[in-house]
């Protein structure tokens, strides 16, 4: 079975700039979590969806939007970019996120670079 | 509300050292509990879980204990190994406002010297 796959695995972008990435979770997992992992903050989370529905939101301003299609492929959209949105961006998928049981399934990330 | 708190890093170890680190949490209910690791380069993956109080979880020589008492689930491993190397985040998983939610702590690299 096909892992999760995120896509591009590297992005150069400038501020001021949008960026677009995109996740394919396994196959018949419905869910999709997204993070952003820099070195002084750690892993933090983004969003949850859920059958193309937001059910969980983290703490990151409007600039950071997400939806999900009826095949469980999401995508993030980060406008207006700023130097601090440099990170890598994780995706993790899970089967069942209606228990506290699920295990998440990450993909590789994608590195973003704003200058 | 949910929090999970882990050892700062980094650790360095000789090969074949004990390994210890420490993970404690904050959750109302029942939460399940997890350890991934991270390889330098790659995506979190899951190491082993434990999903009710006393249990223990195990994989490739880690384990760990979830310990309701002190709200705590260690990691531990005894002799490790340079292939260790890595960035571990202990996380819990917790029915919270009538919503499920994944917390993950802040990560402790560990490096392993030969």
């Amino acid at each position: 079975k096909a892992g999760v796959t995120q896509t591009p695995r590297y992005l150069i972008k400038t501020r001021g700039q949008q960026v677009t990435l995109s996740c394919s979770p396994i196959s018949g997992h419905r869910s999709v979590s997204w993070y952003q992992q820099t070195p002084g903050q750690g892993l933090q989370f983004l969003f949850e969806y859920f059958s193309e529905t937001q059910r969980n939101k983290g703490n990151f301003p409007g600039r950071f939007s997400g939806r999900q299609f009826s095949n469980s492929r999401s995508e993030m959209n980060v406008s207006t970019l700023e130097l601090g949105d440099s990170a890598l961006y994780l995706c993790a998928s899970s089967l069942d996120p209606t228990t506290t049981t699920n295990e998440q399934f990450f993909g590789p990330g994608t590195r973003l670079t704003v200058l | 509300g949910d929090s999970v708190t882990q050892m700062e890093g980094p650790v360095t170890l000789s090969e074949e050292a004990f390994l210890t680190i420490n993970c404690t949490y904050t959750a109302t209910g029942y939460p399940s509990l997890f350890w991934y690791v991270q390889y330098p380069g790659e995506g979190l993956q899951l190491l082993l879980k434990a999903t009710k109080a006393d249990d223990k979880g195990s994989n490739k020589g880690f384990e760990a204990t979830y310990r309701k008492e002190t709200t705590s689930f260690h990691l531990e491993k005894g002799s490790v190994q340079v292939s260790d190397s890595a960035v571990y985040f202990c996380a819990l998983s917790a029915l919270t406002s009538g919503t499920y939610k994944y917390i993950f702590g802040t990560g402790t690299r560990l490096k392993v010297l030969a």
